[in-house]
């Protein structure tokens, strides 16, 4: 199984909202990561899990909280967001070793509108 | 800091007709290269990677990359286009450091094949 499942695949909410993203694999990856993509952009890296441990935030507004229940799960909680967080956010995930040349697996993403 | 390049946001290709998307990086040390395909309103998919070896890698859906390290250029080829590769295509370059394991991307090229 290669698959990273997210949910939910579009989300609607308002800048007073909070809702979650979540993201799930079941490779045994134990490095998982959110990025943001504009349309015609490439992904942004937003956040970095390492054997669910935070190991990098790219400078994100406190507003995008990243959690990492489990190795399998990794959440993004979102509130108080602006209209220009509108954009897909994917998931990722890869086997963690230093100096291997192991490859991102990409989730289909979840379509955010924020209104 | 490592980079890609991609000097083309679109390449025109016939249906038929080979196909060629441009790659140039900029690392320090051996690079770790990527190539993804992204379809419209879905995630990314790996493609083929170069870590060591071959020059010439060969990849999925019968695409290749052919590594030149006189010209720090990775660039993606394909023999005989489809109307199907039609997608948004990004090079990607792997750096590892303490944090964890971060992908660069270029900027994308849209692929255009037309019947």
């Amino acid at each position: 199984d290669t698959e990273v499942t997210q949910t939910p695949k579009h989300l609607v909410m308002g800048m007073t909202n909070k809702k979650s993203l979540k993201c799930e694999q079941h490779m045994g990856h134990r490095a998982m990561y959110w990025y943001k993509q504009k349309a015609k952009k490439p992904p942004e890296l937003m956040f970095v899990y390492s054997y669910e441990k935070l190991s990098i935030n790219e400078s994100v507004p406190s507003r995008f909280s990243p959690e990492c229940p489990n190795s399998s799960l990794l959440n993004l909680h979102l509130h108080a967001l602006q209209p220009e967080d509108s954009a897909l956010y994917l998931c990722a995930s890869s086997q963690e070793k230093q100096g291997a040349d192991y490859e991102q697996y990409f989730g289909p993403g979840t379509r955010l509108t924020v209104t | 800091a490592q980079s890609v390049a991609q000097p083309e946001d679109q390449v025109n290709v016939a249906e038929g007709n080979p196909l060629t998307v441009k790659c140039t990086y900029s690392v320090s040390g051996n690079p770790y290269l990527f190539w993804y395909v992204q379809y419209p309103n879905r995630g990314l998919q790996f493609l083929l990677k170069y870590i060591t070896g071959d020059n010439l890698v060969k990849g999925s859906y019968g695409f290749e990359a052919e590594f030149n390290k006189s010209q720090t250029s990775f660039h993606l080829k394909k023999p005989s286009a489809l109307v199907s590769d039609s997608a948004l295509y990004f090079c990607a370059v792997r750096e590892w450091n303490n944090a964890g394991n971060m992908l660069t991307f270029g900027g994308g090229t849209r692929l255009m094949v037309k019947p």
